[in-house]
């Protein structure tokens, strides 16, 4: 079946420095979709990508669908505290949808 | 509603017991999703709702589980004879589009605690 690896499960950095978590699937994807989750809290959709080599910004965030689409990454230039939490990717397929494990972000200041 | 409604947000039950949990959706959303979370886990896929029916119930752990949705609206999650194992934030998501393509709107979860 569908399976979704993203790496590292954690990363822990400066505040200022760079981010980034990449998600990998076996199989290819029609879209993949980002998600935060603030610790304590509940997942929340951040972003969606559908088209091969789609390239997204939301202000310090970047997000990439690989050619292949079956690759993504999602990347955060100079991290801040609010960044801190667990950034999971989602790949969908055929009505499969497959939530990677998540990536623990976390920040100091 | 504004946001995606789940009840109660903490369960506390014996082992053996069966508990219901509900989902509101935000109104208009024709797709529902059941996630589970265990502690410091990923999101566990459980089952998906397009109007009242069910296309994916793959994600259903046992036959214990079961979920059903009625006027395309409120959904609820059973768990018969519930075990330790099955202690997890159960979350729920809506979203307005046709198709599982994500982009859902979570709930707070419940937080269901098997002692």
């Amino acid at each position: 079946g569908q399976q979704v690896m993203q790496i590292p499960q954690y990363q822990h950095v400066q505040e200022g420095e760079d981010f980034t978590t990449y998600c990998n699937s076996s199989t290819t994807l029609s879209n993949i979709q980002w998600y935060k989750q603030r610790p304590g809290g509940h997942p929340v959709f951040l972003i969606q990508l559908v088209k091969s080599g789609e390239v997204k910004k939301q202000k310090r965030l970047t997000f990439q669908f690989g050619e292949a689409k079956k690759n993504s990454s999602l990347h955060i230039t100079a991290t801040q505290t609010t960044d801190v939490g667990t950034y999971f990717c989602e790949g969908g397929s055929n009505y499969k949808l497959t939530f990677g494990k998540g990536t623990l972000l976390t920040v100091n200041p | 509603g504004a946001g995606v409604s789940q009840s109660p947000s903490n369960k506390v039950t014996e082992k053996g017991k069966d508990v219901e949990l509900r989902c509101d959706p935000i109104s208009g959303h024709t797709a529902l999703y059941w996630y589970r979370q265990s502690l410091g886990q990923g999101l566990e896929f459980l089952i998906y709702f397009q109007g009242n029916s069910a296309p994916d119930k793959s994600g259903l752990p046992s036959d214990r589980f079961s979920a059903e949705r009625t006027g395309g609206s409120v959904s609820t999650l059973t768990i018969q004879r519930t075990q330790q194992e099955d202690s997890a934030v159960y979350l729920c998501a809506s979203s307005p589009y046709a198709q599982p393509e994500g982009g859902y709107t979570f709930g707070s979860g419940t937080r269901l605690t098997v002692v």
